[in-house]
């Protein structure tokens, strides 16, 4: 089966620390992978996807994330947190989009 | 680009009644998507249409779950006899569809929350 599966449902990190999000998808999850943001109140937001033009994908807010196909992994980073990144973070693939669980980023100041 | 919109934002319902939800995708997105998302879950994938054609439905639509996108522009989810099992935030997205293949992207609206009391 399909699968998207994000390790670690909280993440706390200190103001200016790095950031890092993991994701792990199933092998048979075609690669068109996505990293969206939830905001509270808001609706999902578009972070980066996957395009296959390169693997280490730039998207909004200094957010990148890194397409590793032997790990079957794409991992969510950014070098320095701010408090404004506190919000949810979701790794989706495949077709209809396939979502996993979610990781509820904390910064501390 | 005023977005996708939901109405209502809460819905709280007894038991048994039934509940329509109303979303509105961004005008000229001719894909959209229904999802439902439980605390501590992400979205979960129901149905999607391509204009007004249903093109697929999940598995965790039951018969009691409905949906419509009569004219290709806004679409409806109708839940009959409602569970407290579906207690859940339904969310809907609209993309561009075929115009970016499988690597769309969704734009999600705030969703609907509905409480079975």
């Amino acid at each position: 089966a399909q699968s998207v599966t994000q390790l670690g449902s909280h993440v706390s990190v200190s103001e200016g620390a790095l950031v890092l999000l993991r994701c792990n998808y199933s092998s048979s999850v075609p690669p068109y992978l996505f990293w969206y943001v939830q905001y509270p109140n808001q609706g999902l937001q578009l972070l980066l996807k996957y395009t296959s033009a390169a693997t280490l994908v730039k998207g909004i807010n200094g957010f990148e994330a890194e397409f590793k196909k032997s790990e079957t992994s794409f991992h969510l980073t950014k070098p320095s947190a701010h408090m404004s990144d506190a919000a949810e973070y979701f790794c989706a693939g495949g077709f209809k989009t396939i979502f996993g669980a979610g990781t509820r980023l904390f910064v501390k100041a | 680009d005023t977005g996708v919109s939901q109405d209502p934002r809460h819905k709280i319902t007894k038991r048994g009644q039934n509940v329509t939800f109303r979303c509105d995708p961004i005008s000229e997105h001719n894909r959209l998507y229904w999802y439902r998302q439980t605390l501590g879950q992400g979205p979960e994938f129901l149905t999607y249409f391509q204009n007004e054609a249903q093109l697929e439905k999940s598995r965790l639509l039951s018969d009691r779950f409905s949906a419509e996108r009569p004219k290709g522009s806004f679409s409806t989810l109708e839940i009959q006899r409602t569970e407290q099992g579906d207690s859940a935030m339904y969310l809907c997205a609209s993309s561009t569809g075929d115009r970016e293949g499988p690597r769309e992207k969704l734009f999600f609206g705030s969703g609907t929350q509905l409480s079975v009391l």
